[in-house]
């Protein structure tokens, strides 16, 4: 069964607009971590935030927010004021338990592309 | 500088051409990972180590052999190539247990074809 489901194969925003990109996830356990990568053109995965099972506030990194609904199972990331340097692949990814297990289980992945 | 390194970032090749692909990491990572990456599917799992000759398989280990003699080197080998290995391929390292919030520190990813 799949653990991580993104839904949007792709989106096409306008420049500075916000975006919204989905993520839902599936996991019996307590304790787990979410993550968002963005994957430019040139292929290298880049951290942009996390989020923690137990932390009750959303995570913020600059103009990266996670909004992190538990009971929904869902940790959308929300670019605000998107710049035309977003366009990329973004994956969001989960990590199961907090102690020893540290496989990553990513999405497909959604393609952003920022329209100027 | 922190980093994780692969050798070679780009590779063509054809079936049944032994290789292997290295990976090497300079934070003193306990764990150390190897994902491939296709279209619509993600990053998978391939094998993963936990410490020095602690390896185990990850989802996809058809096909794929690894080795952690060293802390610092966990090298993926191909013995005999397929063009369904064609794809990208990330190695990544971290602490055991990972600080809370920390991720994986990723390669620049190796893009493999095989003919």
């Amino acid at each position: 069964a799949q653990k991580i489901t993104q839904t949007q194969p792709g989106m096409f925003v306008q420049e500075k607009e916000a975006v919204t990109l989905d993520c839902t996830y599936d996991t019996s356990d307590q304790s787990y971590g979410l993550f968002w990568y963005k994957q430019p053109s040139s292929g290298e995965m880049i951290f942009l935030i996390y989020q923690g099972s137990y932390d009750e506030q959303n995570a913020t990194e600059g103009r990266y927010s996670l909004n992190f609904q538990k009971a929904r199972k869902s940790a959308n990331l929300v670019i605000s004021a998107s710049q035309l340097g977003d366009s990329a692949m973004y994956f969001c990814a989960m990590r199961e338990g907090l102690q020893g297990a540290q496989k990553l289980v990513f999405g497909q992945g959604t393609r952003l592309t920022i329209n100027p | 500088e922190a980093q994780v390194t692969q050798n070679p970032r780009y590779l063509i090749t054809v079936t049944g051409k032994k290789l292997t692909v290295t990976c090497s990491q300079n934070m003193n990572h306990e764990y150390m990972s190897w994902y491939r990456q296709d279209p619509g599917l993600g990053l998978r799992q391939i094998y993963y180590s936990m410490n020095v000759e602690v390896t185990d398989k990850g989802d996809v280990p058809e096909g794929y052999k690894v080795s952690r003699k060293e802390k610092r080197n966990f090298p993926l080998i191909l013995e005999s190539p397929s063009p369904n290995q064609t794809s990208l391929y990330f190695c990544a390292s971290s602490f055991t247990p990972p600080p809370p919030g920390d991720t994986q520190y990723f390669g620049p990813g190796t893009r493999l074809t095989v003919l």
